[in-house]
């Protein structure tokens, strides 16, 4: 079993529709990370957080430490918000990362 | 954020030739780096940790003769793939984190694309 797990691990939606990618780990973590990774790109870090919620334009974030679960929403969604979005904790010096969840946004 | 920046972004190279890449935090002093490996519609794999001015700590499986990582200064690290064979073919990126804090947010740079003939 993997530490962190994702899901879904493709998600297809319709332009404008609100969208959730779930993270759940099973260890212990200091923080944890949600990335992006555009096809054939780099890696873009969205949200490093620890508790609670952040938000970033469209982008939003929770963290449940006691319930170790993780979720990135995205309002309003747009094809170019098609990437691959990847929760990343942190785990003793490292970042673990999850397989990464495909969201694609169809106009 | 903190920019991360990588060179080459892309390099073919003949099986047999050394190639060499670079990991620069252009705004930022980074005395952790990491580098990461990352094949097709894989995610990424942790190859090792630098360190200004120390031995990297390679992971498991990766072979430190063959990857070598040298983190000279607080703002660059290079990744140096020996003698490299069409295997080694593959998306490599590299991260940074910011000098302080432990747990301070990881910056990644944009990767390079290694293809080996």
């Amino acid at each position: 079993k993997n530490e962190v797990e994702q899901s879904p691990q493709n998600l297809t939606a319709q332009e404008g529709e609100f969208i959730t990618i779930n993270c759940s780990y099973s260890v212990g973590i200091s923080a944890l990370h949600w990335l992006q990774q555009h096809p054939g790109g780099g890696i873009v870090s969205l949200f490093m957080l620890s508790s609670g919620k952040k938000k970033h334009g469209r982008l939003i974030a929770t963290i449940n430490i006691q319930e170790k679960h993780s979720s990135l929403h995205i309002t309003a969604s747009h094809p170019r918000d098609s990437a691959v979005y990847i929760c990343a904790v942190f785990y003793g010096n490292k970042l673990v990362f999850g397989a990464g969840t495909i969201l694609r946004v169809k106009s | 954020g903190a920019v991360v920046s990588q060179h080459p972004s892309r390099v073919i190279c003949k099986s047999g030739t050394s190639v060499k890449i670079e990991c620069r935090s252009l705004d930022f002093q980074a005395t952790t780096m990491f580098w990461y490996r990352q094949f097709p519609k894989k995610s990424l794999m942790l190859m090792a940790t630098s360190n200004e001015g120390s031995k990297a700590t390679y992971e498991q499986g990766v072979e430190k003769d063959k990857f070598l990582i040298n983190h000279a200064s607080l703002t660059l690290s290079t990744l140096t793939v020996t003698s490299a064979h069409p295997e080694d073919s593959s998306f490599y990126i590299c991260s940074a984190r910011e000098r302080g804090i432990m747990y301070n947010e990881q910056f990644f740079g944009p990767g390079t694309r290694l293809t080996v003939l």
